[in-house]
């Protein structure tokens, strides 16, 4: 089993519909990320939580939300979905204090027509 | 405003030759510095690090150089092969401060590697 597995891993879903993408993790760490990837623009922060009651808005956070369910889930939201959300999205974990890098999964590819 | 940047879209190399893959950043606070791997259908993977204390690490064929002066990494593929074809992300972040925990990462680099 992978360490960071994420579903859907493709997803079609019409403007003004609500999804949610689900991220769980075999780590153990307390740290999960949500990150979306662009072409020309790298991948950005959404939202990330530190422990399972800590929740934090990363630089591109309007129009999503997420929870936390347990230390190893970690769920994203599109409340609204909208075209301009069309863009690959991965969940990541790290240890406690970060430095030994990201551990991502392998990313959901998410369509809004 | 783009902290981490990364302003070759793509390098093609020759197999067998050096690859050098360039990374800019502006923020002082950045003290942690890694770059990640990505195939298609895959996520990134962690490839190597580099604390702010140094201005070079080492891992077999790949090598991290910092200029904490110039706010400026890079990477080295020596020699470089096909498989090492991907786009390649740095990353920074920062021990305190809004960049604490968090990584901020570059645009990509998309490398192909020529048999």
């Amino acid at each position: 089993d992978a360490d960071v597995t994420q579903t859907p891993r493709n997803r079609i879903t019409k403007t003004g519909k609500r999804i949610m993408l689900e991220c769980s993790q075999t780590k153990g760490h307390d740290r999960m990320y949500w990150y979306r990837q662009d072409p020309g623009l790298g991948l950005r922060l959404i939202y990330y939580s530190f422990d399972v009651k800590d929740i934090n808005k990363g630089e591109i956070s309007d129009g999503y939300s997420v929870s936390r369910q347990a230390q190893a889930k970690f769920s994203l939201s599109l409340e609204s979905a909208i075209p301009n959300q069309t863009a690959l999205y991965f969940c990541a974990t790290s240890e406690r204090e970060g430095l030994s890098g990201y551990t991502f999964g392998s990313g959901t590819r998410l369509t809004v027509v | 405003d783009q902290q981490v940047k990364q302003n070759s879209p793509s390098l093609s190399v020759q197999e067998g030759r050096i690859s050098i893959l360039n990374c800019d950043y502006t923020n002082s606070m950045f003290d942690y510095f890694l770059w990640y791997k990505k195939y298609p259908a895959e996520g990134p993977t962690f490839l190597i690090s580099i604390s702010s204390i140094k201005d070079k690490n080492e891992d077999g064929r790949f090598t991290v150089f910092l200029n904490k002066s110039a706010k400026h990494l890079s990477l080295h593929i020596v020699p470089s092969q096909p498989g090492d074809s991907a786009v390649y992300f740095c990353a920074a972040s920062g021990a305190g401060g809004t960049s604490y925990g968090k990584l901020t990462f570059g645009q990509g680099t998309i490398l192909t590697v020529h048999p």
